[in-house]
């Protein structure tokens, strides 16, 4: 079965702290993956994509560890606003479908 | 433009009922898929819809249903609901087939409690 780990936290983090998550999947196969980002009570966002060779957007640096076949968020200079729930997703399910992990908990305090 | 929408936005069925679920998709898309959100759970993928063809399933019972609209709207379709049932489900739209690697941008979901 296809899966992907995540650490559920929650993190509590102060305002400007610099925060990691990680996940972890199974299907080395796979070869798309993204953060989505999940607010309470409503629908997932996509946050970014996850490449090879690392990405950054913003504040946000994605990167992907094919051989250890983990995936890590850094979020930099944490707002209040970021606190959410971030889902780590593989998009290598057999059949198209996205496979969600069962997301990280961020709640950023002033 | 308007996003994906979903309809109703929260629902309150008794068990053994059956629930209907709408989902429009994003204008142009023509993939629809849906998953469904337990909470404290990551989404779990249902269906996906091509061309009104269904091109994927998970592992649900067939208690779960859906089809998709010459219009590319979709319903999702569950009978003999159960307690477990209760959950948010959401729709997610793509251009093309999700295996083609599209991105899925998701609805807001319909909240559905099951007593």
């Amino acid at each position: 079965r296809k899966e992907v780990e995540q650490d559920p936290g929650p993190f509590n983090v102060p305002e400007g702290a610099t925060v990691a998550f990680n996940c972890t999947y199974s299907n080395s196969a796979s070869q798309s993956f993204f953060w989505y980002r999940q607010d309470c009570r409503k629908e997932p966002k996509l946050l970014m994509s996850v490449y090879s060779s690392g990405n950054e957007d913003g504040r946000f640096t994605a990167q992907l560890n094919r051989a250890s076949q983990y995936i890590s968020l850094l979020i930099r200079d944490s707002k209040l606003s970021d606190s959410a729930t971030y889902l780590c997703v593989d998009y290598g399910g057999s059949q198209g479908n996205l496979i969600f992990g069962k997301g990280t908990k961020l709640s950023v305090k002033p | 433009d308007a996003g994906v929408t979903q309809s109703p936005t929260h629902l309150i069925k008794t068990r053994g009922q059956h629930v209907t679920l709408r989902c429009s998709p994003i204008s142009g898309h023509k993939s629809v898929s849906w998953y469904q959100q337990v909470l404290g759970q990551g989404p779990q993928f249902i269906f996906q819809y091509y061309e009104k063809e269904e091109r994927g399933r998970g592992n649900f019972p067939d208690r779960f249903s859906a089809r998709q609209f010459p219009n590319y709207s979709s319903e999702l379709n569950v009978n003999a609901l159960l307690l477990g049932d209760s959950a948010l489900y959401l729709c997610a739209s793509s251009l093309g087939l999700a295996s083609g690697g599209e991105t899925q941008y998701f609805g807001p979901g319909t909240r559905l409690l099951v007593l």
